[in-house]
């Protein structure tokens, strides 16, 4: 089945302590992206990738990294989470990205720092 | 800079009657306009898109959009809402060459009995 698949599903840690949350894809996609959610304001992107090896932030970068090491695989690494942080973070994927890729959702990641 | 516009935190519907959810866009180029649904502790899951040709776009589950450039407007709707159409509802646009989608702030449909 193809799917984006996200771990774990929720997840809550204290300030400051590094954590990753995975995500996967079995579809060959090239483009790859984080998004957070929070109440009001919608899907905001975080970063995202159009292929191995190439990152990009996008409207809220600040406080997170990525990496793109091969084309299945693009974790979201928080180095020191702040409750600021709390959120609903997804990741998406598409053929190629633009305007004629529909976007892929994992089912998300609940992240709470306390 | 582009940006999407979803003026309703809310849309209230009766089963049976037809439904409409609004959104606005502005981006410097031409638009590239996208509607996604997302159904309770799910992701989301693309419903349609708009990127030329007839402004009317057919979708998922009876679902259409109509693109008025003169409006800047792509407003979701379908012609007899389902109980089980109760869900998030976010537009989105991106622009020629554009890597980065934009969405809104999402519209909560409730239809009811």
């Amino acid at each position: 089945e193809a799917q984006v698949t996200q771990n774990p599903r929720y997840l809550i840690t204290v300030t400051g302590k590094k954590l990753t949350v995975t995500c996967s894809q079995n579809m060959n996609h090239e483009y790859m992206s984080w998004y957070r959610q929070d109440p009001g304001l919608g899907l905001r992107q975080i970063y995202y990738s159009m292929n191995v090896e190439v990152t990009d932030k996008g409207d809220v970068p600040e406080g997170y990294k990525v990496s793109r090491k091969e084309k299945r695989n693009f974790p979201l690494i928080l180095e020191s989470p702040s409750p600021n942080q709390t959120s609903l973070y997804f990741c998406a994927s598409s053929l190629a990205g633009g305007e004629n890729s529909p976007l892929h959702f994992g089912n998300g990641t609940r992240l709470t720092v306390t | 800079a582009q940006s999407v516009a979803q003026p309703e935190d809310q849309v209230n519907v009766a089963e049976g009657n037809p439904l409409t959810v609004k959104c606005t866009y502005s981006v410097s180029g031409n638009p590239y306009l996208f509607w996604y649904v997302q159904y309770p502790n799910r992701g989301l899951q693309f419903l349609l898109k708009y990127i030329t040709g007839d402004n009317l776009v057919k979708g998922s589950y009876g679902f259409e959009a109509e693109f008025n450039k003169s409006q800047t407007s792509f407003h979701l709707k379908k012609p007899s809402a389902l109980v089980s159409d109760s869900a998030l509802y976010f537009c989105a646009v991106t622009q020629t060459g554009g890597n980065k989608l934009t969405f809104g702030t999402g519209t909560q449909l409730k239809v009811e009995l």
